[in-house]
């Protein structure tokens, strides 16, 4: 069974200051990506990252994928409080019809 | 363009009942999938459906079932309703079956409450 551990789990910060997102695991994917929930709605994807290595920016957002790819994270710099939800990483790996998800990161960014 | 439409956004339903959630996928969109949230976690697949055939099922007791239409719609069912199936149910539409190639567009999910 892959799994998928996010940290941290809960996330407190004053706008402007910076943060980082990290989802780790023992298995190999063959692209992981990451989603923005709000409540009650479904995740939103932000980004899939395929290649070992690959960083990819969003606005105040960057993404990497590790050498390995069995991790990754997400930093947000000068966080606002429009960034505020549950970000989750999802791998996807075999045939790459399903999505593996971590328990999230549930963060507040307080004005 | 409409997202991904389900149906119904929530639902109270008493333990050993049944229940039928739907899904319309995105126009175009051939693949749906279906995902439990459980509060407080990440969502679980549940199942894949491309070209009306499954092609993906997760680690679920065989109460859960699904079918995809011929006009790509998908119908999830859950038979002998227990407690711990009270949750956001997550239908995601994409255009193949492969994720890295076509990603995911999730619906807003219904909200299964078992009592």
């Amino acid at each position: 069974t892959q799994l998928l551990e996010q940290s941290p789990q809960f996330l407190s910060i004053q706008e402007g200051e910076n943060l980082t997102v990290y989802c780790n695991s023992s298995s190999v994917f063959s692209s992981l990506q990451w989603y923005r929930q709000e409540p009650g709605e479904g995740p939103v994807l932000l980004v899939t990252v395929v290649t070992g290595g690959e960083v990819k920016k969003l606005k105040r957002l960057t993404f990497q994928f590790g050498d390995a790819r069995k991790d990754s994270s997400l930093h947000i710099t000068a966080a606002q409080p429009g960034d505020t939800g549950l970000y989750l990483c999802a791998g996807a790996s075999g045939s790459a019809r399903q999505l593996t998800f971590g328990s999230g990161t549930q963060l507040t960014v307080l004005p | 363009d409409a997202g991904v439409t389900q149906s119904p956004t929530h639902l109270i339903k008493t333990r050993g009942q049944h229940v039928t959630l739907r899904c319309s996928p995105i126009s175009g969109h051939k693949s749906v999938s279906w995902y439990q949230q459980v509060l407080g976690q990440g969502p679980q697949f549940i199942f894949q459906y491309y070209e009306k055939e499954e092609r993906g099922r997760g680690n679920f007791p065989d109460r859960f079932s699904a079918r995809q239409f011929p006009n790509y719609s998908s119908e999830l069912n859950v038979n002998a309703l227990l407690l711990g199936d009270s949750a956001l149910y997550l239908c995601a539409s994409s255009l193949g079956g492969r994720i890295v190639d076509y990603g995911y567009t999730f619906g807003s999910g219904t909200r299964l409450t078992v009592v």
